[in-house]
């Protein structure tokens, strides 16, 4: 079964900083999908970025990007310029091609200060 | 956007009663899904199903039941509510068409509380 682990429980950062979210999971397959998906106070899950294994490039979506690390099994997620929308819960998710029980992390609550 | 509705938003039950939590999209899309959230452990799915004829248990399955009343409508039932199904709910849905990854989209959530 693979796993996925978020070892941040919480984090902060300052208003215009940068911050990553730290995601690692575990398995034995090729082809896969990843996903961080932010929750907010309104609770509604958000789509932010994903990425597919087979493509090298890092997926970037405006001020979000992802690190992902094949070998390493790692995918985190990058924040520029945050902004105090983005205080959220954020969760890393995986899903197997073909396969759509997607597994997440526990998440990482994300404070953005003023 | 609303693509993704659920109903109710929030419901408190008692233990022993029978519950249906509804989902509807209008995304168009074949494949639907149903999660339940617990604080610490992120979302586990409890059923997915591909269409109308395809019902598929997931990772927690056990106490509840789904129905597929057409493309658009996806139901998640507690035949007898326990205290520890207590929980946030969320409907979602795909379609592998569309972008090819089959990404899912959520709805809004329903908080159950069972007393």
């Amino acid at each position: 079964a693979q796993t996925v682990t978020q070892s941040q429980p919480e984090m902060s950062v300052q208003e215009a900083e940068t911050v990553t979210l730290s995601c690692t999971y575990d398995t034995s397959e090729n082809n896969y999908y990843l996903f961080w998906y932010k929750q907010p106070p309104s609770r509604q899950m958000i789509l932010v970025i994903r990425q597919e294994a087979y493509k090298q490039q890092n997926a970037t979506e405006n001020r979000f990007s992802v690190n992902f690390q094949k070998a390493a099994k790692s995918f985190s997620l990058k924040i520029s310029d945050s902004q105090l929308g983005d205080t959220a819960m954020y969760f890393c998710a995986f899903m197997k091609h073909g396969n759509n029980d997607m597994r997440f992390g526990a998440g990482t609550r994300l404070t953005v200060k003023p | 956007d609303a693509d993704v509705t659920q109903t109710p938003r929030n419901r408190i039950t008692k233990t022993g009663k029978r519950i249906m939590l509804e989902c509807s999209q209008t995304k168009g899309h074949d494949r639907m899904y149903w999660y339940r959230q617990d604080p610490g452990l992120g979302l586990r799915l409890i059923y997915y199903s591909f269409d109308v004829k395809d019902i598929n248990k997931g990772e927690i399955s056990d106490g509840y039941s789904v129905s597929r009343q057409a493309q658009a409508k996806f139901s998640l039932s507690l035949e007898s509510a326990i205290p520890n199904q207590t929980a946030l709910y969320f409907c979602a849905t795909s379609d592998p068409k569309t972008g090819g990854t089959d990404t899912q989209y959520f709805g809004p959530g329903t908080r159950l509380t069972v007393l």
